[in-house]
């Protein structure tokens, strides 16, 4: 099983501040088959990005993604408003698994 | 628009059963994979099951497997999961999820419904 460790738990930030969140994988996720996710209280998860980089429709272009092997990272330009929620990511790769996710919250 | 609506949720007695059916529109049903997401109160995503377009194919974590199975009819579009033997620790919101085809490479999640609530509880 692949285990996903995303840091940092929380992240605390400003709108218009640059976000960055990690998510490392205990062995290589192959083909990169990893997506991200955002998740507001109350609401069911969104897709955002999937095959480690390619945004889901209706995405904004803020939000861009990276990595390969075992260390991805996802990256929120300019953080707006509706913004601030928790991030998951997840691999497909080899069966299925989320992280734990990181908390984005207004500094 | 796609459009996944979960049901049957409710409180349960450890050691009790309960199905979850998913009614799904929007798409072609068969075509495509779903599974089951669940998410325990305050925690993460947790993935249970997934089924492949035509239900030929099943697949489970070590956490559910013998206790839970995920079926789907495609004359109805509706996917199940019967859970059996249920824990404590099984009390969690149920997501299902669609996933973008039915082959290796498209299992995240591309749509989600808006979850039941499953508690174990005595």
């Amino acid at each position: 099983e692949i285990v996903l460790t995303q840091s940092p738990g929380t992240l605390s930030l400003s709108p218009g501040e640059r976000a960055t969140l990690s998510c490392r994988a205990s062995q290589s996720v192959s083909n990169s088959y990893l997506a991200w996710y955002q998740q507001k209280p109350g609401q069911a998860p969104r897709l955002l990005i999937y095959a480690a980089s390619s945004r889901a429709t209706g995405i904004p272009d803020r939000f861009s993604a990276s990595g390969s092997g075992t260390d991805f990272t996802l990256t929120i330009s300019r953080l707006q408003p509706e913004d601030f929620a928790v991030y998951y990511c997840q691999q497909y790769g080899s069966s299925l698994s989320f992280g734990g996710g990181t908390k984005v919250e207004i500094k | 628009e796609v459009q996944l609506l979960e049901s049957g949720g409710g409180l349960v007695q450890p050691g009790g059963s309960l199905r979850l059916s998913c009614a799904a529109s929007g798409f072609t049903f068969s075509s495509d994979a779903m599974s089951w997401v669940r998410q325990a109160p305050g925690k993460g995503l947790e993935w249970v099951s997934l089924i492949t377009g035509r239900g030929e194919d099943t697949y489970y974590p070590d956490s559910v497997k013998g206790r839970f199975t995920i079926s789907r009819d495609n004359s109805k579009n509706t996917l199940y999961l019967q859970m059996n033997s249920l824990r404590a620790e099984d009390t969690a919101i149920y997501y299902c999820g669609k996933h973008d085809g039915s082959h290796y490479g498209s299992e995240y999640f591309q749509n989600w419904g808006q979850g039941s609530l499953v508690i174990v509880s005595s």
